[in-house]
């Protein structure tokens, strides 16, 4: 069974930086493209980052460039978000989802992050 | 970046009737492969969201067959035959043809 698991979350000043991890199983990990979404309060839900399966490659919303940076670690099966000057618009809950075939096929159950003051 | 549009945005509905929602994008879905990525992912209150449907009309693992997809190009529908309490919660479309995916705003359904 697939199961991917979101730590990290939490309540952090305008500026600060936080780091999400995600840990999965039940499916070769190093074979996957892997995600962030997030959700803000009342909002719809938004790609944040992605990367490629040995990590070459990687997206992020324009929003979140230059700020943002998803890295992983195929040995140990987790995949990560550095999340640096964040703002209060990062409020959000960040899932980490796996891609496969153009789709986001399994979720985990979020991680909460709240940004102020 | 497509434009996912969805409707209606809400929608009450009574236990044991259908309903159905739409979701409209602003460019054609079929990829050059000859596919369609259009999934629906439903999200009840407090959970994750879930995989519904994937590419236009394909159920996934564990999906009761109540729930249907359909549609082509621009124009897609999900539909459930029979709404249960279970069903409760927000839909949302979401396209994967063209980078970057794009989710529709979502509709929330609810029993009357």
């Amino acid at each position: 069974e697939v199961q991917l698991v979101e730590s990290g979350g939490g309540l952090v000043q305008p500026g600060g930086s936080l780091r999400l991890s995600c840990e999965a199983s039940g499916f070769t990990f190093s074979n996957y493209y892997m995600n962030w979404v997030r959700q803000a309060p009342g909002k719809e839900l938004e790609l944040v980052a992605n990367i490629k399966p040995d990590g070459s490659g990687t997206y992020y919303v324009g929003s979140v460039r230059g700020r943002f940076t998803i890295s992983r670690d195929n040995p140990r099966n987790s995949l990560y978000l550095q999340m640096d000057s964040l703002r209060a618009e990062d409020t959000a809950v960040y899932y980490c989802a796996r891609g496969f075939d153009y789709s986001f096929d399994s979720w985990g159950q979020g991680a909460l992050v709240t940004v102020s003051s | 970046d497509v434009v996912m549009t969805q409707s209606p945005l809400s929608l009450p509905v009574t236990l044991g009737q259908p309903a159905s929602i739409s979701c409209r994008s602003s460019r054609s879905l079929v990829h050059s492969s000859g596919n369609t990525y259009l999934d629906w992912f439903q999200q009840r209150p407090g959970q994750s969201p879930r995989r519904l449907i994937y590419k236009i009309s394909n159920r996934d693992s564990g999906v009761p067959d109540r729930f249907s997809g359909s549609g082509s190009g621009t124009d897609f529908t999900l539909k459930i035959s029979r709404v249960e309490a279970e069903d409760v919660g927000f839909y949302y479309c979401v396209q994967g043809t063209h980078w970057p995916p794009v989710f529709g705003p979502g509709t929330k359904v609810d029993i009357k």
